[in-house]
């Protein structure tokens, strides 16, 4: 049963244009959110994070948009550059945030062509 | 700092054998994970530690076991492989265990094929 959804395996974008990553979960108690990234024969690494107080957190070029009523949530990246091709993991817990709750996506495989 | 490490980076067993995936973390921290990812799914956890000696079960924690003899390392055990244990492993190690309080480092995981 998965919880956390990234419908869209991959993704291929224009250098300088915007990804738009797309991630819908299904669990109500879900209140926190995460992205992380990873590349080729290494482990995922945090890119950013948001809690359900927030619609919006901006760190960068990274910008991570959340709607709780669709239960959906996004991952923009502008503009965009080939070091930012990875797959993009979504996940999420519910509170009290455990780590050991937290649900993760399939992934997106982003490609930033130059 | 070295961060996570785990060994080895590849394997294949037979059905039945039996492995230990090794993790290590030089980073003092309380907390470690273990996950599989298969393809096309997400990561799911199947033991966590919260310090040295205590360990939980996670999502998917049949037909593997963990022990926390040091706050180092977090070993992984398969004792009979099966076919479905064919996946990726992830260590991963944080200060505290909550999401947004302290960050998960990843180790670059093991790939584990069982025929």
């Amino acid at each position: 049963d998965q919880q956390v959804k990234q419908n869209s395996p991959s993704l291929s974008v224009q250098e300088g244009r915007i990804s738009i990553l797309n991630c819908d979960y299904t669990n109500s108690m879900f209140d926190y959110f995460l992205w992380y990234k990873k590349y080729p024969a290494e482990g995922p690494t945090f890119l950013i994070s948001i809690s359900s107080i927030k619609d919006k957190n901006e760190d960068g070029r990274f910008t991570v948009f959340l709607n709780k009523s669709a239960k959906h949530l996004s991952l923009h990246i502008v503009p965009s550059q080939p070091g930012d091709s990875a797959v993009y993991f979504c996940a999420a817990s519910p509170l009290p945030y455990n780590n050991n709750d937290m649900r993760f996506g399939a992934g997106t495989r982003l490609t930033v062509k130059p | 700092n070295a961060g996570v490490t785990q060994t080895p980076k590849f394997r294949i067993l037979k059905i039945g054998q039996s492995m230990t995936l090794q993790c290590t973390q030089d980073m003092n921290h309380n907390y470690m994970y273990w996950y599989r990812q298969d393809p096309g799914m997400g990561l799911k956890l199947i033991y966590y530690s919260v310090g040295a000696g205590i360990t939980d079960k996670g999502e998917v924690p049949n037909g593997y076991n963990v022990s926390r003899s040091t706050t180092e390392d977090f070993p992984l055990r398969l004792e009979l492989a099966a076919p479905s244990q064919t996946s990726v492993y992830f260590c991963a190690s944080s200060y505290t265990g909550l999401a947004g309080d302290s960050e998960q480092f990843f180790g670059p995981g093991t790939r584990l094929t069982v025929l």
